[in-house]
């Protein structure tokens, strides 16, 4: 079936780092694919998303590029905040749209 | 408005008690759905309703029974539960299911402690 393997976490970084959270899928067909951010006490909310192989997702300084050849949808931003300290998912919808499949989260802890 | 409203807040309840969860969205979505969610954990699918109608199920025990109203409100009626079942209630909204490349939108859930 369906998975999502995301790193272990948790990350901790220092204010102004680079941040790379990796994410690889294995799925049929062509799922979309999500980041899922979850701040402290709080649902989860949209952070990106890319629907086709290439499409590059981007919001707030994250960037991700879906990766068919590599099946995987790695989490960027240039220069982290404490502000984005929060647990991160990768997500598929699967082809159909029924179900979200969601990683297992990667904590962020960011210094200042 | 972008919001899923979730009540109430936290619950805790006993296992010979009975209490229902409340959702509800004003997004004009078709299809609504219910995670659980435990700590350090990702959330899991538990039910999904399109256009009012219960259309998965993950298998869930029936102590928990949901139920559709209408297009804009999700109930989670719960009944015997266990100490297991504590854990975060998510309910979460999309345009419709199989709406391929939608996002889901979720509340801030129900915080549910079982004793």
């Amino acid at each position: 079936g369906d998975s999502v393997t995301q790193m272990e976490g948790p990350v901790t970084l220092s204010e102004e780092a680079f941040l790379t959270i990796n994410c690889t899928y294995t799925a049929t067909g062509y799922p979309s694919l999500f980041w899922y951010v979850q701040y402290p006490g709080e649902g989860l909310q949209l952070l990106l998303k890319a629907t086709k192989a290439d499409d590059k997702g981007s919001n707030k300084g994250f960037e991700a590029t879906y990766r068919k050849e590599t099946t995987s949808f790695h989490l960027e931003k240039g220069s982290v905040q404490v502000s984005d300290s929060a647990v991160y998912f990768c997500a598929l919808q699967d082809t159909g749209g029924f179900k979200t499949i969601f990683g297992a989260g990667t904590r962020l802890f960011v210094k200042a | 408005d972008t919001e899923v409203t979730q009540t109430p807040k936290h619950l805790v309840m006993g296992m010979t008690n009975k209490k229902s969860l409340k959702c509800e969205q004003h997004m004009g979505h078709r299809a609504m759905y219910w995670y659980k969610q435990k700590a350090k954990k990702p959330p899991e699918l538990m039910f999904v309703y399109s256009y009012e109608k219960l259309s998965i199920n993950e298998s869930v025990p029936s102590r928990f029974s949901p139920e559709c109203p209408n297009s804009s409100l999700l109930n989670l009626h719960l009944h015997a539960l266990q100490p297991e079942d504590s854990a975060l209630y998510l309910c979460a909204s999309s345009r419709q299911k199989g709406d391929r490349g939608y996002e889901q939108y979720f509340g801030p859930g129900t915080r549910l402690t079982v004793t």
